[in-house]
Order: C-alpha cells, then sequence, then structure tokens
C-alpha cells in the first residue's frame, strides 16, 4: 500500500500569508494527487486534482506543485475562510489519503 | 440539485452487520463510479470502496482493512449505492460517505458506531 505523509500537522498562519503544505507518497504516483479541504462539520472539499489543475470555483490563491513523491499545496494570500483543514489523496495505485495538515490562525 | 444520502448507520455490537444506502439524484447515475469514503473520530479519512458503472462490468475493489467484510453494490434503476457491512470491528467506528469522485459530489455522511 502507498503511504502518503503529510507535513506539518499543524500550522500555524496569518492572515495574508503564503503558506505551503507538503505532502510525500512512500513511491512514486505520477501527477496523481489531490488536495481537498475540510472545514467542521462538513465533508471535504476537492481544491486541486492531478497535482496542479484547480477544480471549478476554487480560487486562484491555491495552486499545487510536485510530481512522483513530492507534493506542496500552496496558498498565495491566506484568507480567514481558509483556515481548515487539507488532506492530500492519491489515486494512482488504490487509493490513500494523507494525515492531514490543521491551518490554524496564530 | 445533486444530492447523494446516505442513510442506515447506527450502534452496532462487534461482529455484527450493517447495511449503507445512499441515494443519489441530479446526476446521470448509471454512468458514475461511486466511492465509499469514511472518517474515524480521530478525523482520519480512509477510502473504503469503489463500484464502476455497467459498461466497466460493476467492477469492484476495497481497501485491505475492510476486503473479504464489505460489499459495496448498486441499483442503476434506483440511482442508489450500497455498502454491506459485515463482522464489524470497533475500528469500524467513523462517518461513512458515499462520493462521486470525479465530479466531486460528496453525501452528508452517516455515523456508524461499533461498540458492546
Amino acid at each position: 500500500d502507498i503511504q502518503m505523509t503529510q507535513s506539518p500537522s499543524v500550522l500555524s498562519a496569518s492572515v495574508g500569508d503564503r503558506v505551503t503544505l507538503n505532502c510525500k507518497a512512500s513511491q512514486n504516483i505520477n501527477k496523481y494527487l489531490n488536495w481537498y479541504q475540510q472545514k467542521l462539520g462538513e465533508a471535504p472539499k476537492l481544491l486541486i486534482y492531478n497535482t496542479n489543475n484547480l477544480q471549478t470555483g476554487i480560487p486562484s490563491r491555491f495552486s499545487g506543485s510536485g510530481s512522483g513523491t513530492d507534493f506542496t499545496l500552496t496558498i498565495s494570500s491566506l484568507q480567514p475562510e481558509d483556515f481548515a483543514t487539507y488532506f492530500c489523496f492519491q489515486h494512482n495505485s488504490w487509493r490513500t489519503f494523507g494525515g492531514g495538515t490543521k491551518l490554524e490562525l496564530k | 440539485e445533486v444530492q447523494l444520502v446516505e442513510t442506515g448507520g447506527g450502534l452496532v455490537q462487534p461482529g455484527k452487520s450493517l447495511k449503507l444506502t445512499c441515494a443519489t439524484s441530479g446526476f446521470t447515475f448509471s454512468n458514475a463510479w461511486m466511492h465509499w469514503v469514511r472518517q474515524s473520530p480521530e478525523k482520519q479519512l480512509e477510502w473504503v470502496a469503489q463500484i464502476k458503472a455497467k459498461s466497466n462490468n460493476y467492477a469492484t475493489y476495497y481497501a485491505e482493512s475492510v476486503k473479504g467484510r464489505f460489499t459495496i453494490s448498486r441499483d442503476d434503476s434506483k440511482s442508489s449505492v450500497y455498502l454491506q457491512m459485515n463482522s464489524l470491528k470497533e475500528e469500524d467506528t467513523a462517518i461513512y460517505y458515499c462520493i462521486k469522485m470525479d465530479s466531486d459530489y460528496w453525501g452528508q455522511g452517516v455515523m456508524v458506531t461499533v461498540s458492546s
């Protein structure tokens, strides 16, 4: 099974900050990496699919990059509504979620 | 409007069975590949199972943690997907979501608690 490791597990930041969240796969997953945002009490929401494709309706301050085993989600300028938990998800071989990064207000 | 509504959750003893139903509307269900994903009380997400469409011979796939115990199925005439869960364990306790993953359609989730 492919393991997905996210870092950091908790990230403290301020409105307006540029932040980067990391996701590492235990083996090559090519480009098949998605990013989800989850707010308290809600289902996860797809932000980025296949490494760097912005889902319809998602603000352009969100971007994704990477390949193979190392991937990042960048939020260029944090907005108040961005404080949430973020999960990466691989769908190259079976499907696996990362453990999540909680983005909290500093 | 797209809707996915999960039902059938509840409290069940270890070793018992439970069947979840996901009733959908607002999209062409017969062509859809459907998934179940669960989220533990510790907030960890885990993909559980997938079923493809009739054109793909209704192929099914399972996470290792549930293989042999859970069965995913569908009824295209009812636009519904099911998850039959047998030999339940305490670690199966979670919110179970029904998903059309390629469109990012999620249900509201249904709670399953396995406890004696």
